[in-house]
């Protein structure tokens, strides 16, 4: 079976630190996926999206950037974080149909 | 541009209750719905997947229903229990292979089920 996993957890980091979150895939392969933001009172928004490796679209222009150097592996970074990067940061992935999440990272930024 | 919402916002009922949730979305060119359940803090779970030639399906005491032409579908949950309390997201996916599976969220719906 399929299962995504993402760490760290929860986070809280000081503005204009750097940050790296991932997000891997288990037992599927060449799977399409996707970093959305969720914050506080409002829905989530997509922020990229990846067809295969080294292949990464951005949907909203931003602070952060996305990078997917295996097939099952994606990774959300920034250089310098701002407070507004505060929020909730899911990984999904799809093939085929369905959409699938993972845990989730709480990132907060101080 | 796609846009969903949600209606209500928030639900608050008895335990027993039989309830529906609505979504609607603005451009029926979609390719599937797909309903979602969020506890606090946690991830997203599928409830229901509906491709767009499908009229409805069911899972449990869950029912979701699809009427594309009109852009709306409805989750229906009987005998509500107070573990289904949560927010409820539904979820478009475009049609079209530019799509590449992406999905607009509706802003969810906090549904809350007292003993």
């Amino acid at each position: 079976s399929q299962t995504i996993h993402q760490w760290p957890a929860t986070l809280v980091q000081p503005v204009g630190s750097p940050l790296s979150l991932e997000c891997t895939v288990e037992g599927t392969s060449n799977p399409n996926l996707y970093w959305y933001r969720q914050a506080a009172g409002r829905g989530l928004q997509l922020l990229f999206y990846s067809v295969g490796i080294g292949q990464i679209s951005s949907e909203v222009p931003q602070n952060l950037s996305a990078s997917r150097p295996q097939d099952r592996q994606f990774i959300l970074s920034s250089k310098k974080l701002l407070l507004s990067d505060s929020g909730f940061y899911l990984c999904a992935w799809n093939k085929y149909n369905e959409q699938f999440f993972g845990p989730g990272t709480r990132l907060t930024v101080l | 541009k796609q846009e969903v919402t949600q209606i209500p916002a928030a639900l608050s009922v008895p335990e027993g209750e039989n309830l529906v949730l609505n979504c609607s979305f603005t451009d029926s060119a979609i390719y599937n719905l797909q309903w979602f359940r969020q506890d606090p803090g946690k991830g997203l779970t599928s409830l229901l997947l509906i491709q767009s030639s499908q009229r409805e399906q069911t899972s449990g005491r869950l029912n979701a229903s699809l009427d594309k032409s009109s852009g709306r579908s409805t989750l229906y949950i009987a005998a509500s229990q107070p573990g289904d309390s949560a927010t409820y997201l539904c979820a478009v996916r475009g049609a079209g292979g530019t799509s590449y599976g992406k999905l607009t969220f509706g802003q969810g719906t906090i549904l809350t089920v007292h003993p």
